[in-house]
């Protein structure tokens, strides 16, 4: 089975802009969740999505959304971008509704704000 | 407000002897923890958990403590190997099973 797969993989940007990344699930998988990783903050639940429905969210502002599809395929987007946002945005993917489940991590996708 | 702390960032260690890697949590909802191993460049893979109705879980060369009084966990690799050199992220879930914490994280570096 392939794993979580993440695109892209590094992107540069500029204050004010806005972002789009985009997560696979393993395949079956029905459950993505999406983290911010910064130094020292280690990594910072934004929120996750369960058959299309966001079923729970961390304490972020509402500039970082996320939408998941029919597929399980992850998007997340976060608009007029701050320097602050730069870091490593990973998504894992669980197979069922229960978070105990093993949750199985993406590579990341890191974001420079200039 | 960390409600889950590793207070190492850092820890060095000679291969073949023990690594312990600490974590603390503050809320006592917390009933289900995990560690999850970080290399450079890749995403967090899942090590260990262990439920809060017990107090050690074992697997291999890597057992999880935990100690619910002290709001305490840790993690032992019995024997440290190279390839261990990782970053470990403690992580905990609420009864609520809403979302995960995670601590900062500590990188660990074994020393051939």
């Amino acid at each position: 089975k392939a794993g979580v797969t993440q695109t892209p993989r590094y992107l540069i940007k500029t204050r004010g802009q806005q972002v789009t990344l985009s997560c696979s699930p393993i395949s079956g998988h029905r459950s993505v969740s999406w983290y911010q990783q910064t130094p020292g903050q280690g990594l910072q639940f934004l929120f996750e999505y369960f058959s299309e429905t966001q079923r729970n969210k961390g304490n972020f502002p509402g500039r970082f959304s996320g939408r998941q599809f029919s597929n399980s395929r992850s998007e997340m987007n976060v608009s007029t971008l701050e320097l602050g946002d730069s870091a490593l945005y990973l998504c894992a993917s669980t197979q069922g509704a229960n978070l105990q489940e093993t949750q199985y991590f993406g590579p990341g996708t890191r974001l420079l704000v200039l | 407000d960390q409600q889950v702390k590793q207070n190492s960032p850092s820890l060095s260690v000679q291969e073949g002897r023990i690594s312990i890697l600490n974590c603390d949590y503050t809320n006592s909802m917390f009933d289900y923890f995990l560690w999850y191993k970080k290399y450079p460049a890749e995403g967090p893979t899942f090590l260990i958990s262990i439920s809060s109705i017990k107090d050690k879980n074992e697997d291999g060369r890597f057992t999880v403590f935990l100690n619910k009084s002290a709001k305490h966990l840790s993690l032992h690799i019995v024997p440290s190997q190279p390839g261990d050199s990782a970053v470990y992220f403690c992580a905990a879930i609420s009864n609520t099973g809403n979302q995960f914490y995670f601590g900062t994280g500590t990188s660990l570096t074994v020393i051939p």
